[in-house]
C-alpha cells in the first residue's frame, strides 16, 4: 500500500521558532507537495518539487522554504513561524509529468502561539 | 476572489438516496477536473476525474457529470452509505500537472443510517 508520512501529526510553536515539517513518501515518486488547508480556503499550494534538490514556488510561499536532498523526503521549514502560519499542513506526492493523483499524508496540524 | 467554488459547507443525506456534490469554476481554460474525498485525521484520497472532452465519467457509485458551458461539474453518489461520510474536495485545472490544480473549500457530506 502506497504511503506518505508526515512526521508529526500536532505541532505546537511559539511565534518566531523554526519549524520543521517532515515528509517522506515510499512510492519512489518524482513530485511532492506541501500544501495548507484553511476552512473556506481549500487547499493551497505552497512548494513543490519535481526532482531532488529542485523546487519550484506554489501559490503563498511567503514565509516558507523546502529542501529536497533525497527523493523520498521533502522538508518545509517556516524559518520564523508566525500566527498566521496556523494551519493544517497537508504533504502530497505523485509520479510522472501528467500527475494529476495526488497521494496525501495525514496532515500535520500545527498552532503558533 | 476563489477560482473554485463549492457553495455548499455541508450536506445531508439518507442512507441509500442519492448524493449530490455541486463545484462551480470561473476559469474558462479549466479542462481536467478531481474530486477527492478526505476522512477526519486522513489526508484526501482521489475519487474519481474527468476532463472536458467528456460530459460524464462512472466509477461504480460514482459519476461525475461537466457542463462545460456553465462551468460547472457535480459528484453523484448513488446509493449513499455511511461510510461515503466525509469532506469532498473539487479541484481543477487547465493542464494535468498536479501542482496547477485549483482546489475548493470542500463539502462535508454526512450519510444518515
Amino acid at each position: 500500500d502506497v504511503k506518505v508520512t508526515q512526521s508529526s501529526r500536532y505541532l505546537v510553536k511559539r511565534t518566531g521558532e523554526k519549524v520543521f515539517l517532515e515528509c517522506v513518501q515510499d512510492m519512489d515518486h518524482e513530485n511532492m507537495f506541501w500544501y495548507r488547508q484553511d476552512p473556506g480556503l481549500g487547499l493551497r499550494l505552497i512548494y513543490f518539487s519535481y526532482d531532488v534538490k529542485m523546487k519550484e514556488k506554489g501559490d503563498i510561499p511567503e514565509g516558507y522554504s523546502v529542501s529536497r536532498e533525497k527523493k523520498e523526503r521533502f522538508s518545509l521549514i517556516l524559518e520564523s513561524a508566525s500566527t498566521n502560519q496556523t494551519s493544517m499542513y497537508l504533504c502530497a506526492s505523485s509520479q510522472g509529468t501528467t500527475n494529476e493523483k495526488l497521494f496525501f499524508g495525514s496532515g500535520t496540524q500545527l498552532s503558533v502561539l | 476572489d476563489q477560482q473554485v467554488k463549492q457553495n455548499s459547507p455541508s450536506l445531508s443525506v439518507q442512507e441509500g438516496r442519492i448524493s449530490i456534490l455541486n463545484c462551480d469554476y470561473t476559469n474558462s481554460m479549466f479542462d481536467y477536473f478531481l474530486w477527492y474525498k478526505k476522512y477526519p485525521a486522513e489526508g484526501p484520497t482521489f475519487l474519481i476525474s474527468i476532463s472536458s472532452i467528456k460530459d460524464k465519467n462512472e466509477d461504480g457509485r460514482f459519476t461525475v457529470f461537466l457542463n462545460k458551458s456553465a462551468k460547472h461539474l457535480s459528484l453523484h453518489i448513488v446509493p449513499s452509505q455511511p461510510g461515503d461520510s466525509a469532506v469532498y474536495f473539487c479541484a481543477a485545472s487547465a493542464n494535468n500537472y498536479g501542482q496547477n490544480f485549483v482546489f475548493g473549500p470542500g463539502t462535508r457530506l454526512s450519510v444518515l443510517p
